[in-house]
């Protein structure tokens, strides 16, 4: 988990609330990914993001929204439209060079839980 | 379509044993391929990935997997288990020709070593 950091660790959201995720690395990495996890799921990406100021929905993006405004930094906000958002979420950061093996790297993660 | 199988929700193993944990994938490029751990409410750990080269590649903890092209498979592998290897496994694929950046996880295994 070295070099990435969530928090909060456990969130607790009242429905019809939106919330914000944090995630930060002092990998020096220009890409960052955000997933969700759910039991007998695996990983689904929601949003990534190759470079400041711009990035990309992926397979599940309804109801999260991302900004990307530092390097370092790639908050997820939690919509009240998103139906269903009890879920672990995880961060992730790679190198993203072209010409590189791109390992990506994962924070500890949040656990969101709807009340 | 990028697509990657783990067939067995769990894999139960006596302390001491060999275990392998079964991946198998599909992409139209030459893949690269991944292996993660998971311990309870962590993030993901890397293990392992093949990239080029040499079939059976080394990783932490003393792990291995073994690439086959003809069978389309990445099973990872160790030689004897420790009951500290329990854990959720994450097999990832990627395609370097499609364009993105983006993994493709299974749905994980999670590996019971019995003491």
């Amino acid at each position: 988990d070295g070099g990435i950091t969530q928090s909060p660790k456990y969130l607790f959201r009242k429905e019809g609330q939106n919330v914000t995720l944090s995630c930060e690395q002092n990998l020096n990495h220009d890409a960052m990914y955000w997933y969700r996890q759910d039991p007998g799921q695996g990983l689904r990406l929601i949003y990534y993001s190759q470079i400041v100021n711009d990035f990309q929905k992926g397979d599940i993006a309804e109801g999260y929204s991302v900004s990307r405004e530092k390097k370092e930094s790639f908050p997820l906000t939690v919509t009240s439209a998103q139906k269903n958002p009890t879920a672990f979420y995880l961060c992730a950061s790679s190198i993203n060079r072209r010409a590189s093996t791109d390992t990506q790297y994962f924070g500890p993660g949040t656990r969101l839980t709807v009340l | 379509a990028q697509s990657v199988a783990q067939p067995e929700d769990q894999v139960n193993v006596a302390e001491g044993n060999p275990l392998t944990v079964k991946c198998t994938y599909s992409v139209s490029g030459n893949p690269y391929l991944f292996w993660y751990v998971q311990y309870p409410n962590r993030g993901l750990q890397f293990l392992l990935k093949y990239i080029t080269g040499d079939n059976l590649v080394k990783g932490s903890y003393g792990f291995e997997a073994e690439f086959n092209k003809s069978q389309t498979s990445f099973h990872l592998k160790k030689p004897s288990a420790l009951v500290s290897d329990s854990a959720l496994y994450f097999c990832a694929v990627r395609d370097p020709t499609s364009g993105t950046y983006k993994y493709i996880f299974g749905t994980g295994t999670r590996l019971k070593v019995l003491a």
